[in-house]
């Protein structure tokens, strides 16, 4: 089993939708949670850290739910420019500050 | 301000060769990860280090090996290359070496194609 799981989609939605993505991880000891954004053949940057209480930047919103082991990412009135890999990714404890990615989610937002 | 550097940014290889992939972190990060992206696949740890001192390692074997200069540069070095190691190599630099550390910031990668 992989430590972090996620649907490689690819989800195709028009613009204006909300999508949601859901990914698990295996590590229940993981301390740290984020999403990352990946443009294609493009280096992946952060999109926002995940936290317990939920967090919303914009459009986005992030949810971690502890007990289930899943992590959320919904994004609200989708743009053109959203289109991109979403990679869930959690921080392992003790590791220093190496990640581990999920394989990442495609989305492609549509006229 | 410069972010992190990458180079070469694309080379061909051929199996069994060696290849150096070189790393700047941004001004004032001590800490260098380094990962390994396969097409369709996320990135994969490979080493951190910080303040020269490798700090953690992945499930890479021996034929991966890197260092930490004391710019803060770093160098990863593929050995006895095989086709399964064609892929983006990622380098990451960070203020600091634990969770704590705040964002990694990503380079461009350098994409290495075993032939």
């Amino acid at each position: 089993r992989k430590e972090v799981e996620q649907d490689p989609g690819p989800f195709n939605v028009p613009e204006g939708a909300t999508v949601a993505f859901n990914c698990t991880y295996s590590n229940s000891a993981s301390q740290s949670f984020f999403w990352y954004r990946q443009d294609c053949r493009k280096e992946p940057k952060l999109l926002m850290s995940v936290y317990s209480s939920g967090n919303e930047d914009g459009r986005f919103t992030a949810q971690l739910n502890r007990a289930s082991q899943y992590i959320s990412l919904l994004i609200r009135d989708s743009k053109l420019s959203d289109s991109a890999t979403y990679l869930c990714v959690q921080g392992v404890t003790g590791g220093g500050n190496k990640l581990t990615f999920g394989t990442g989610t495609q989305l492609k937002v549509e006229l | 301000d410069a972010g992190v550097t990458q180079s070469p940014t694309h080379l061909i290889k051929t199996r069994g060769q060696h290849v150096t992939l070189r790393c700047s972190p941004i001004s004032g990060h001590k800490s260098v990860s380094w990962y390994q992206q396969v097409l369709g696949q996320g990135p994969q740890f490979i080493f951190q280090y910080y303040e020269k001192e490798e700090r953690g390692r992945g499930n890479f074997p021996d034929r991966f090996s890197a260092r930490q200069f004391p710019n803060y540069s770093s160098e990863l070095n593929v050995n006895a290359l095989l086709l399964g190691d064609s892929a983006l190599y990622l380098c990451a630099s960070s203020l600091g070496a634990g969770q704590g550390a705040g964002e990694l910031f990503f380079g461009e990668g350098s994409r290495l194609t075993v032939l």
